[in-house]
């Protein structure tokens, strides 16, 4: 089945405690994204990447890392988090630039 | 970032009502706009991709039309059913790198 898994699906942590939020898509998307959902606000892009070893920043890239060292995973980092970044995290994936994104299910993040 | 207009923000309407809502974007620079529909609790799940000035798109008893020239794109639903409550975005690309940018979407609420 074609999928963009993402784990944990919750996670609560405490401020300044590095965290992986991994995703992994088995569609051989050239393109991956990261969002964050927050109330009131539509989906954010934080970062975004076009292939293996190419990111680049989305709307909202401030206290998070990404890597694309494979073409299936598009891991984000958030190296000390803080309570600002309690959110509602996606990932998604699309076969090429400006095509139809397929979403994970979310992470759910609180940061205490 | 692309400003992108959703109207209404949402929508009460009986089962079996047509209804139908707005989306405006720049039409300068436009490359393409996806619609996405996102149900409570789970992922945004991608309706249609638009191109062409003109383009209309069909999926069962939702319709969407576009129009660049004017940068509006109107999405209609054929007798609303309980199950196409959810909150249905428009998102436009401007055909650069990969970033989009979306709204908070319309809430579609259809009561039985």
């Amino acid at each position: 089945e074609a999928q963009v898994t993402q784990n944990p699906r919750y996670l609560i942590t405490v401020t300044g405690k590095k965290l992986t939020v991994t995703c992994s898509q088995n569609m051989n998307h050239e393109y991956m994204s990261w969002y964050r959902q927050d109330p009131g606000l539509g989906l954010r892009q934080i970062y975004y990447s076009m292939n293996v070893e190419v990111t680049d920043k989305g709307d909202v890239p401030e206290g998070y890392k990404v890597s694309r060292k494979e073409k299936r995973n598009f891991p984000l980092i958030l190296e000390s988090p803080s309570p600002n970044q309690t959110s509602l995290y996606f990932c998604a994936s699309s076969l090429g630039q400006g095509n139809i994104q397929y979403f994970g299910a979310g992470t759910r993040l609180s940061v205490l | 970032i692309l400003n992108v207009e959703q109207s209404p923000q949402s929508l009460h309407v009986q089962e079996g009502d047509s209804t139908n809502f707005t989306c405006s974007f720049p039409s300068s620079n436009f490359y393409a706009l996806h619609w996405y529909r996102w149900e409570t609790a789970k992922s945004p799940e991608a309706l249609f991709v638009m191109t062409l000035n003109g383009d209309e798109k069909k999926k069962g008893r939702i319709s969407a039309t576009l129009n660049t020239k004017e940068g509006y794109s109107y999405l209609y639903i054929k007798g609303s059913q309980p199950e196409d409550s959810a909150t249905y975005l428009c998102v436009p690309f401007k055909g650069t790198g990969n970033q989009f940018y979306f709204g908070t979407g319309t809430s579609l609420t259809v009561i039985p």
